[in-house]
């Protein structure tokens, strides 16, 4: 599975879009990128994934550039509760679904 | 709410005593993974059951084993914990296949080691 790179914390207000950058540099075309989130003494939570169109739901869109070298996350309108460690993780989806955690953004949403 | 449950959700043990952690899924996945978080960072797979396929990391200790009895239940036993061996243990569960399904984690199971 490809590495990615992500800037180890940023801050955002509340109510303001939150961008989360994720570099993918070597990713494969068979290779999805997936966003997964993890609350203080939570569990990690599945956000959003694509493969090279955009894609949006109820949390969040997902940006892919058109090299499919680097992506954004982004929460329209972040709230307090969006406070988290935000993980990037490009892999080849089916099979046993292996996840591969990076350091990830820790993303401070500030009043 | 079909869910992962893990019990408990706080672990005490000594040095060298054996211990194991549990987790149920009521959402009749087919894959059952296993994950240590140390503080500050990031999930590290230990091992998945695949249905009842065992697949273990390359990096993970002897001393860690597991037992899934059922579909919906599976085990994580350490055999004699470390000092080292204190961390966050994270249950997941995905249907597996070849759609690209998201894994569901459970909240974790914080063991001290004393």
């Amino acid at each position: 599975d490809a590495k990615t790179t992500q800037p180890p914390s940023m801050d955002c207000a509340e109510g303001r879009a939150a961008n989360l950058p994720c570099n993918h540099s070597t990713i494969s075309g068979n290779e999805y990128v997936y966003w997964y989130r993890q609350i203080h003494s939570q569990g990690p939570q599945y956000i959003i994934h694509g493969l090279k169109n955009n894609e949006t739901n109820e949390m969040a869109s997902l940006i892919i550039t058109e090299d499919r070298k680097s992506s954004t996350l982004i929460l329209p309108h972040a709230t307090l509760r969006d406070t988290a460690v935000y993980y990037c993780i490009v892999r080849v989806p089916g099979g046993a679904q292996k996840l591969v955690f990076g350091q990830g953004t820790r993303l401070t949403i500030n009043p | 709410d079909a869910m992962v449950i893990q019990n408990p959700r706080y672990q005490v043990t000594q040095f060298g005593k054996p211990v194991t952690l549990s987790c149920s899924q009521t959402l009749n996945h087919n894959v059952m993974y296993w994950y240590q978080q140390k503080s500050s960072q990031a999930p590290k797979l230990l091992f998945h059951y695949y249905d009842k396929d065992f697949n273990n990391e390359a990096d993970t200790p002897d001393n860690f084993q597991s037992r899934r009895p059922n579909t919906s239940f599976c085990f994580l036993d350490i055999r004699s914990p470390g000092l080292g061996d204190a961390a966050m243990y994270l249950c997941a569960t995905s249907r597996g296949g070849d759609r690209d399904n998201e894994q569901f984690f459970g909240p974790g199971t914080r063991l001290t080691v004393l």
